[in-house]
């Protein structure tokens, strides 16, 4: 199976910020990289796939890049409906795969 | 618009089974496919597995093989997951999602979601 591992597992950061959260695969997945947002006590939603395609209607301070085993996600300048948890997944092969998730918390 | 509607909350003991039910509405049923993704209490996501309702095709991670089944009903726009011989780590929330054939993205992609179905396990 391959391994995807996030980091940092958590993050604290202000209005205003632009933060970057990075996800390593265990081998290279080409492009297959997506990246989705969390709030708690909801089901995830999809951001980013392709490694940097933005899903239609996520607001373009997100964005995406990266290829083979190293990806990051970064957001231009936090709002205040960013504060969720993050998970990167590869759509490589099966068994599909998520990072450990990367929660991002008001400073 | 598209709308996946899942059962309600279970209690099951140790041993037990559960079938988890996804109600979609909104599009052509049979043109999507469904994961299956859980989530335990404080704990990441987990893939336990994808359904086609054109053909029934499945595909089961190593780990739910021979104790998951995935199985859809075009008559009544539903999606299931059994899960069999329960133990306290199956507790999760257990969400449907439909996945789209992105061409970029290689593997269908979730881009609908049920709310999820919370299973508790607890003798």
């Amino acid at each position: 199976d391959i391994q995807m591992t996030q980091s940092p597992s958590s993050l604290s950061a202000s209005l205003g910020d632009r933060v970057t959260i990075t996800c390593r695969a265990s081998q290279s997945i080409s492009l297959y990289l997506n990246w989705y947002q969390q709030k708690p006590g909801k089901a995830p939603e999809l951001l980013i796939y392709a490694a940097s395609s933005l899903q239609s209607g996520v607001p373009s301070r997100f964005s995406g890049s990266g290829s083979g085993t190293d990806f990051t996600l970064t957001i231009s300048s936090l709002q205040p409906e960013d504060f969720a948890t993050y998970y990167c997944q590869q759509s490589y092969t099966t068994p599909i795969t998520f990072g450990q998730g990367t929660r991002l918390e008001i400073k | 618009q598209v709308q996946l509607v899942q059962s309600g909350a279970e209690v099951k003991k140790p041993g037990a089974s559960v079938k988890v039910s996804c109600k979609a509405s909104g599009y052509t049923f049979t043109s999507y496919g469904f994961n299956w993704v859980r989530q335990a209490p404080g704990q990441g996501l987990e893939w336990m597995g994808s359904i086609s309702p054109y053909n029934g095709n499945t595909n089961y991670p190593h780990k739910f093989r021979g104790r998951v089944t995935m199985t859809t009903d075009t008559s009544t726009r539903t999606a299931y997951m059994e899960l069999r011989s329960l133990r306290s780590d199956d507790a999760a929330v257990y969400y449907c999602a439909r996945v789209d054939p992105i061409a970029a993205a290689g593997l269908p992609l979730p881009t609908h979601w049920g709310p999820g179905t919370l299973v508790t396990v607890s003798s």
